[in-house]
């Protein structure tokens, strides 16, 4: 069964404390990986796709990066506005997106 | 260059009244999906139209959950004889190319909180 799970569920940082956030897929036949930030109140909001292993995308103090098991997001130097939900998902055969349950990041100034 | 848009945006309403929600996708988008958003909850998969047609409706929860799509555009998400169950914020995306290639973002709107009462 297609599976994505995402760690930690919470995670509390000082501003410009870097860290990962993590997302393990089982997926037969891997299209895409996304990722995806919430806002409360508001929908999911694109930031990346990654489409094979070794791939890495950059976007301000947000990179990914794909294995073939697992994805990260690096938050380098993060500021209060980062603070989010942030979400994963993938897509295989199916075509269909499986979501992640998500990682509630909080940044203290 | 009007993104995906949702409405109304908040609904409460009676247990057992029926319910519309629309969605009007970002124009040229083929693909559209319906998903169910509960607090604390994933996102939960309803429906997937391509153009007009719903290759995968496996998700909806119930047969008092219908949704349709027309002119390759705008979609109705139906909720009958709603129940308390049904509280959610059920969020509308759109893609590119549809779920075949599985390989393009989806595009979200904003959703439409539904209240039970």
């Amino acid at each position: 069964e297609d599976q994505v799970t995402q760690s930690p569920e919470a995670l509390r940082l000082q501003e410009g404390e870097s860290s990962s956030l993590n997302c393990s897929y089982t997926v037969s036949g891997l299209r895409g990986l996304f990722w995806y930030r919430q806002d409360p109140g508001k929908g999911p909001e694109f930031l990346f796709t990654l489409y094979s292993a070794g791939e890495e995308k950059e976007k301000e103090r947000l990179k990914a990066t794909l294995t073939k098991k697992e994805s990260f997001l690096h938050i380098t130097a993060p500021k209060p506005e980062d603070s989010a939900t942030y979400l994963c998902a993938a897509s295989g055969n199916t075509g269909k997106l499986i979501f992640g349950q998500g990682t509630t990041l909080q940044v203290k100034p | 260059g009007a993104g995906v848009s949702q409405s109304p945006s908040n609904k409460v309403t009676e247990k057992g009244k029926d319910v519309e929600l629309r969605c009007d996708p970002i124009s040229g988008h083929t693909a559209l999906y319906w998903y169910r958003q509960s607090l604390g909850q994933g996102l939960e998969f309803l429906i997937y139209f391509q153009g007009n047609s719903a290759p995968d409706k496996s998700g909806l929860p119930s047969d008092r959950f219908s949704a349709e799509r027309t002119g390759g555009s705008v979609s109705t998400l139906t909720i009958q004889r709603t129940q308390q169950e049904d509280s959610a914020v059920y969020l509308c995306a759109s893609s590119l190319n549809g779920a075949g290639s599985g390989n393009q973002p989806q595009h979200f709107g904003d959703g439409t909180r539904l209240s039970i009462l």
